[in-house]
């Protein structure tokens, strides 16, 4: 259980294309995912928090017109990164959380496998 | 002051020993604490959780929390090749959806 796919799993784009990332979660329903990015032997930074059916949340320094986050629904969140730059050259993962409509909400955090995206 | 510390390493141990992986944090509203192993190239794989003091057995890897001394730990029992890693450790804030991740600690089990 606790399944989250990611799609594509690399991507090639010219330098100013938008490139859109989505985060699926395979078996469970998802009321909170996570967008994270590392560069080479760095750890994981937290780009943005988003709740489904509500504007995410992004951390100091993410600028939200460029990683643009939509969770439309309980299994699907998708990052668009925007006139994407070599500099935004890096891996994104996302990870989701289990929770149900009852309340009850899981504080574990499961990773999907990551998008290596690289700008040329 | 970064929320988690993590000793960066590497940290070399034989085939069969055990390997002991330390965690710092600093914000004592602190409640989850969590152990991810994260392969080169890849991502995190949720390995343990523990949220009350002691210790959490799962196999062979054993988590410990120590919440006074703001301490969490990952031992890891008859290591194996396989097992090295980057190993990430993280923690839940009171804010329900504040987590932090340390810089991780390389794993090196040598055959």
């Amino acid at each position: 259980g606790a399944v989250v796919s990611q799609h594509p799993s690399w991507v090639i784009c010219k330098s100013g294309t938008s490139v859109k990332i989505e985060c699926r979660s395979l078996d469970f329903q998802a009321t909170t995912m996570f967008w994270y990015r590392q560069f080479p032997k760095q750890s994981l930074m937290l780009m943005a928090t988003s709740n489904e059916g509500s504007k995410a949340t992004y951390e100091q320094g993410v600028e939200k017109d460029k990683f643009l986050i939509n969770h439309a629904s309980l299994t699907l969140s998708t990052l668009t990164v925007t006139s994407a730059h070599p500099e935004d050259s890096s891996f994104y993962i996302c990870s989701a959380r289990w929770g149900l409509a009852g309340g009850s909400t899981s504080y574990e955090q499961y990773f999907g496998p990551g998008t290596r995206l690289t700008v040329t | 002051q970064k929320e988690v510390e993590q000793n960066s390493g590497p940290l070399s141990v034989p085939e069969g020993a055990i390997a002991s992986l330390n965690c710092t944090y600093s914000d004592r509203g602190s409640q989850s604490f969590f152990w991810y192993r994260q392969y080169s190239g890849k991502s995190p794989e949720l390995i343990m959780s523990i949220y009350s003091n002691g210790d959490k057995e799962d196999g062979r890897f054993t988590a410990q929390l120590n919440k006074a001394s703001q301490y969490v730990s990952l031992l890891i029992r008859d290591s194996q090749p396989s097992d090295s890693a980057t190993y990430l450790c993280a923690v839940r804030l009171y804010n329900f959806n504040k987590f932090y991740f340390g810089s991780g600690t390389k794993l090196n089990v040598k055959p």
